[in-house]
């Protein structure tokens, strides 16, 4: 079945250490997004890619960074994680920047410690 | 603004008994609109969409939603609860902006035996 693999499910770091969630694809989409989701709120985007195309939110911290080396990847890198990072970061893939709907991964659950 | 209000935090219903969550939107344009449903430590999974013609609109496992635009209103029915129904709601909304979804803040929905 064609989805949305996040890796790993599961991540633990410490303060200040980089970490790096990956998101892939088998829907051949064109726009893959990254989601910050704190406990009890609503998925909070923070940029997305249109093929190559970079789109940061206006409110993204610079801490949080993102790759997409092919269709199929895209990486969030968190430079220096703070405690107010820990969250779960969700993936999501559309096929076009329109209307389409977003198919989700399970997401990855950060903790900082 | 655009915004997408879920007036009820946290609803508990029997099994058996019918269901509606709440959601209205504000949206300068013409909305498309969706219901996510998100199991504990999961990705959020497609319920049902609207984007035009019929505004009653049939989803996967038993949901219906209505979508009224003289009440910006798209609310979620089901007339049968099952225990399995248990999680988070969320109501989204987009258009034509880079296909960013607005998200309500979730209905978490708890089901009594």
């Amino acid at each position: 079945d064609a989805m949305v693999i996040q890796n790993p499910r599961y991540q633990v770091t410490q303060f200040g250490k980089p970490v790096t969630l990956s998101c892939s694809q088998t829907l051949n989409h064109n726009v893959m997004y990254w989601y910050q989701q704190k406990s009890s709120q609503a998925p909070k985007l923070l940029f997305h890619y249109y093929d190559k195309d970079f789109n940061n939110e206006a409110d993204t911290p610079d801490n949080f960074q993102s790759r997409r080396p092919n269709t199929s990847f895209c990486f969030l890198d968190i430079r220096s994680p703070g405690l107010g990072d820990a969250a779960m970061y969700l993936c999501a893939t559309s096929s076009g920047p329109s209307h389409n709907e977003q198919f989700f991964g399970p997401g990855t659950r950060l903790t900082v410690l | 603004a655009q915004s997408v209000t879920q007036p009820d935090i946290h609803i508990t219903v029997s099994e058996g008994a019918s269901l509606e969550l709440r959601c209205n939107y504000s949206y300068g344009a013409t909305p498309y609109l969706f219901w996510y449903v998100q199991s504990p430590g999961q990705g959020l999974q497609l319920l049902l969409k609207y984007f035009s013609g019929d505004t009653l609109v049939q989803g996967i496992k038993g949901f219906e939603a209505e979508f009224k635009r003289s009440q910006s209103s798209f609310n979620l029915r089901k007339p049968s609860v099952h225990w399995s129904d248990a999680a988070e709601y969320f109501c989204a909304v987009g258009g034509n902006q880079g296909g960013k979804l607005i998200f309500g803040q979730g209905t978490e929905l708890s089901v009594k035996p």
